[in-house]
């Protein structure tokens, strides 16, 4: 099974661009999908977007517009780009592989997940 | 948008069953995925495609989906067992959880 770990600044300031990037340890990033998800203080679960391995990426409409999700398959790295950030940004951030059923054609589920990382946006 | 919704809170006893539900509009229509979390630590997949064990998980923890309503069951529920729950599903190719429910084991 995959290992992921997340790594980025820890602190970013008001309006700037929040960037992480996720270290797998894994045979092939190929034919998978790979998540950001994020967990504000006390609050859910929020599910960022994603990353195929061909770069085809899709995110969450309530996030649209100020993300980006990238892949580097020779290094086994994917990353997140968010910009434009608020004290509403500030969350653990987690790196996670997404499940995808051949039979039913269809996104399941997410496994297994990084350890995460704290973000804190704050001047 | 499509939500999820989940009760905020649940006891039970330890031994007895525990049944956490998660509705939305079609839900049975859907897969949907179960997800433990204990403080200070990831989530941890507990079910997928509605009623399959991820990897490691005990046989006490099962799930269903029919109709709006998708259920965590943990049967024999043990002190180990408290943590929150999160729903999941796929909806319009975005991913949706629900606001986690935690359960209290007293």
């Amino acid at each position: 099974q995959e290992h992921l770990q997340e790594s980025g600044p820890g602190l970013v300031k008001p309006s700037e661009t929040l960037s992480l990037t996720c270290s797998v340890s894994t045979d092939s990033m190929k034919n998978k999908y790979w998540s950001w998800i994020r967990q504000p203080p006390g609050k859910g679960l929020e599910w960022i977007g994603y990353v195929y391995f061909n770069g085809t990426t899709n995110y969450n409409p309530t996030l649209k517009g100020r993300v980006k999700i990238s892949v580097d398959t020779s290094n086994n790295k994917f990353s997140l780009r968010l910009t434009s950030v608020t004290a509403a940004d500030t969350a653990v951030y987690y790196c996670v592989r997404t499940g995808y059923d051949y039979v039913w054609g269809a996104l399941s589920w997410f496994d297994p997940w990084g350890p995460g990382i704290r973000v804190i946006v704050s001047s | 948008s499509y939500e999820l919704t989940q009760p905020p809170s649940l006891s039970v006893s330890p031994g007895q069953t525990a049944s956490i539900p998660c509705s939305g509009d079609k839900l049975g229509d859907k897969f949907a995925c179960w997800y433990q979390q204990k403080p200070g630590q990831s989530p941890v997949l507990v079910i997928y495609e509605d009623n399959k064990r991820s990897s490691g998980i005990p046989e006490r923890f099962s799930g269903s989906n029919s109709g709006i309503t998708a259920t965590l069951t943990i049967s024999g529920t043990q002190a180990l067992d408290e943590a929150l729950y999160y729903c999941q599903a796929w909806d319009s190719n975005t991913a949706v959880f629900g606001g986690g429910t935690k359960l209290t084991v007293l």
